[in-house]
């Protein structure tokens, strides 16, 4: 079945150092790609997204990008925060129909000061 | 505000005794859906709708029910809850979830099933 596969489970960075996480999914059909960032405590909040059509899309620090050959995308960020410390899930759909999007488990992020 | 209420927020039950987790959105969206969060799963859907009237399974629908008889709410209901449901529970809506669009989510229910 669709699957959709994110790496790093945990990431530790220094403020100020990228952080790179990446997916791959399984759906080559799949055509939208969005980036969740969950705060303690809170629902996941979209942060960027990119459609089959894009190889790359950017947004301030943040950046993704997507090869449709291999099947993966990734999440970028720059001069990280200590406010980017966060649980980011990436996830996979095709669009029309049912809407069906399979998310990533997760990768944890943590920026130390 | 535009948002997404979830109710309750916290909840502990015991095993069998039926519990509705109520959602509503203010942002006139078509589509709704609930996910469950487990560590290392990420989040999985349980049941959506594409408008009033309108609902399917998802990944994981089995111990659940929903309805959808009004376009802003779409409660999730365990008829008989089991320790397996113990989970942190999401609500979401979109304004055309045929499109690939923003979902906008709740903050989450956490639920215990002793």
């Amino acid at each position: 079945g669709e699957n959709v596969e994110q790496h790093p489970s945990t990431l530790s960075v220094q403020e100020g150092d990228s952080a790179v996480i990446k997916c791959t999914y399984s759906d080559s059909a799949s055509n939208y790609f969005p980036w969740y960032k969950q705060e303690l405590g809170k629902g996941p909040q979209l942060i960027i997204d990119i459609r089959s059509n894009v190889g790359e899309k950017k947004d301030q620090r943040i950046a993704v990008t997507l090869n449709k050959t291999a099947k993966h995308f990734s999440l970028h960020i720059t001069e990280t925060q200590p406010e980017d410390s966060a649980v980011y899930f990436c996830a996979a759909s095709r669009r029309g129909g049912s809407y069906k999007l399979i998310f990533g488990s997760g990768t944890r992020l943590l920026v130390r000061p | 505000e535009a948002q997404v209420t979830q109710n309750p927020r916290y909840l502990i039950t015991v095993t069998g005794k039926k519990l509705t987790v109520t959602c509503s959105q203010n942002m006139n969206h078509e589509y709704m859906s609930w996910y469950r969060q487990d560590p290392g799963l990420g989040l999985r859907q349980i049941y959506y709708s594409m408008n009033v009237e309108v609902t399917d399974k998802g990944d994981v629908p089995e111990g659940y029910k929903v309805s959808r008889k009004e376009k802003r709410n779409f409660p999730l209901i365990l008829e008989s809850p089991s320790p397996n449901q113990t989970s942190l529970y999401f609500c979401a809506s979109s304004l055309v979830g045929g499109r690939g669009g923003e979902l906008f989510f709740g903050e989450g229910s956490r639920l215990t099933v002793l």
